[in-house]
C-alpha cells in the first residue's frame, strides 16, 4: 500500500465544471508535488511545494490551481479544463526536495 | 534543460532471463533513482543512488552509479511475470529544489 494516499481515484469532469484533486501524506515529509502523467510516458512535474510554500511552477496554465493547507495535505483545484487536460494526475512527497520521491496512485481524471 | 535517454525503450523476454537497461546524460547528477510503475498504480521507488560508482543491490535488482555522474543502469536477475511494468529511470541535481528529470521509461513484458 502506498503512503501517499490520492482521492479519488477517477473523475470525470465536463468543461465547466470545478473540482479538487486530494492528496495527503502522513510520513512528516516537508516537500509535496504534482505530476501529469499521460498513458506510457514519464511523470512530467506541474508544482513543487517546499515547506508549505509553492516553490516551483512549471508554467502551468491557471486552470490548474494548486493549494498546501498543511504540511501532510495538498489539493489541485480544476477549472474550465480542455478534453486534452485528460491525464492521470499523481502526487508525490519527499524527505526533502532533495530526497527520492514517494508516489499516491493518482486520480485518473477525464475531461469530457 | 538536462535530459535522460533511457535505453531500450521496451523489452520482450521469458521468465528467467536477466534484463539491463540504461540511462544517460549530457549533465551530472548528484542522485539516480530507478522507478517501476505498473498498471493503474504510480511509480514505486526501487533503487536510490547517491555516490558516484556506487553499486547498490535491491533482492534480483541491481543498480550502479557510474563514475562520470552521467549514467546508470539497472539490472534484473532471473525475471519473473510480476517484474511485468514500466521502469523509470530519474536524476536529481541538489540545487534543481525538487526538479527530478526522468527518462522515458523501458517497458518490460516477461512470458512465463
Amino acid at each position: 500500500d502506498t503512503e501517499v494516499t490520492q482521492t479519488p481515484k477517477h473523475l470525470v469532469m465536463g468543461m465547466t465544471n470545478k473540482k479538487s484533486l486530494k492528496c495527503e501524506q502522513h510520513m512528516g515529509h516537508r516537500a509535496m508535488y504534482w505530476y501529469k502523467q499521460k498513458a506510457k510516458k514519464p511523470p512530467e512535474l506541474m508544482f513543487v511545494y517546499s515547506y508549505e510554500k509553492l516553490s516551483i511552477n512549471e508554467s502551468v496554465p491557471s486552470r490548474f490551481s494548486p493549494e498546501c493547507p498543511n504540511s501532510s495535505l495538498l489539493n489541485l483545484h480544476l477549472h474550465a479544463l480542455q478534453p486534452e487536460d485528460s491525464a492521470l494526475y499523481l502526487c508525490a512527497s519527499s524527505q526533502d526536495s532533495d530526497s527520492p520521491l514517494h508516489f499516491g496512485n493518482g486520480t485518473r481524471l477525464t475531461v469530457t | 534543460g538536462q535530459q535522460l535517454n533511457q535505453s531500450p525503450q521496451s523489452m520482450f523476454i521469458q521468465e528467467g532471463e536477466d534484463v539491463s537497461m540504461n540511462c544517460t546524460s549530457s549533465s551530472i547528477f548528484n542522485t539516480w533513482l530507478w522507478y517501476k510503475q505498473e498498471p493503474g498504480e504510480g511509480p514505486v521507488l526501487l533503487i536510490a543512488l547517491y555516490k558516484a560508482g556506487e553499486l547498490t543491490s535491491n533482492g534480483r535488482l541491481t543498480a550502479q552509479f557510474g563514475i562520470t555522474r552521467k549514467d546508470s543502469f539497472l539490472n534484473i536477475s532471473a525475471s519473473i511475470p510480476s517484474d511485468v511494468g514500466i521502469y523509470f529511470c530519474a536524476g536529481l541535481y541538489n540545487t534543481n529544489a525538487g526538479k527530478s528529470t526522468f527518462g522515458d521509461g523501458t517497458t518490460l513484458t516477461v512470458k512465463p
